[in-house]
């Protein structure tokens, strides 16, 4: 069965600081995995996926994350934080085997501090 | 382009009263899904519309749900009788047809309290 794991349900971090949002996933057959952010009152906005070729994705609003097939992990990442970067944020994967459903995990509030 | 809509924004209920959530999602959108959040929890799978035919209800926890999606357009999700287990926000979303590849576009969601 699919899975994803965030298993920070908060990361705090200063403004211009780096960060890192963690994600693991367990999928049968090849991993489709994306980034999602919410904003208050809002729906969830899609930032950045990985289907295959480079481990390194860029996605909107300046950040990026990282596919590694060993650790099976996507960790969404930025260089410089900003407080406007403070939302809700969903790991999620679909998979090229099954029905295509994409499982979500539990998301990590990220706060940003000026 | 317009988004996906959903209708009512919150809806408060009693135990044992019915609701029914809309959805219109993006016109081309072939797929249509429904998700579930209770407070702090994962973004949970309800079920997956390809057009008018249900492609994966596996999501739906029981026959107390019932979700349809007339003509391939617009979806409803109603819960009859609701309980107070159903609280949570119900997320619509719809994308392209594909091979499981495309991102979702979701609605602001309807917040559901069972009283």
């Amino acid at each position: 069965a699919q899975s994803v794991a965030q298993p920070e349900d908060q990361v705090n971090v200063a403004e211009g600081n780096p960060l890192t949002v963690k994600c693991t996933y367990s999928v049968s057959g090849n991993p489709y995995l994306f980034w999602y952010v919410q904003y208050p009152n809002r729906g969830l906005q899609f930032l950045l996926k990985y289907i295959t070729g480079d481990n390194l994705v860029k996605g909107s609003y300046g950040f990026e994350a990282e596919f590694n097939k060993s650790q099976t992990s996507f960790h969404l990442k930025k260089p410089s934080a900003l407080v406007s970067d403070s939302a809700l944020y969903f790991c999620a994967v679909s998979s090229t085997s099954g029905t295509y459903k994409y499982i979500f995990g539990t998301g990590t509030r990220l706060k940003v501090l000026a | 382009e317009a988004g996906v809509t959903q209708f009512p924004s919150h809806s408060v209920i009693e135990k044992g009263q019915t609701v029914t959530l809309r959805c219109d999602p993006i016109s081309g959108h072939d797929n249509l899904y429904w998700y579930r959040r209770v407070m702090g929890k994962e973004i949970k799978f309800l079920l997956h519309f390809v057009k008018e035919s249900k492609q994966d209800e596996s999501g739906m926890p029981n026959n107390r749900f019932l979700a349809e999606r007339t003509g391939g357009t617009y979806s409803t999700l109603k819960v009859q009788p609701a309980e107070l287990e159903d609280s949570g926000v119900y997320f619509c979303a719809s994308s392209h047809p594909g091979p499981g590849d495309e991102k979702l576009f979701f609605g602001s969601g309807t917040q559901l309290s069972v009283l």
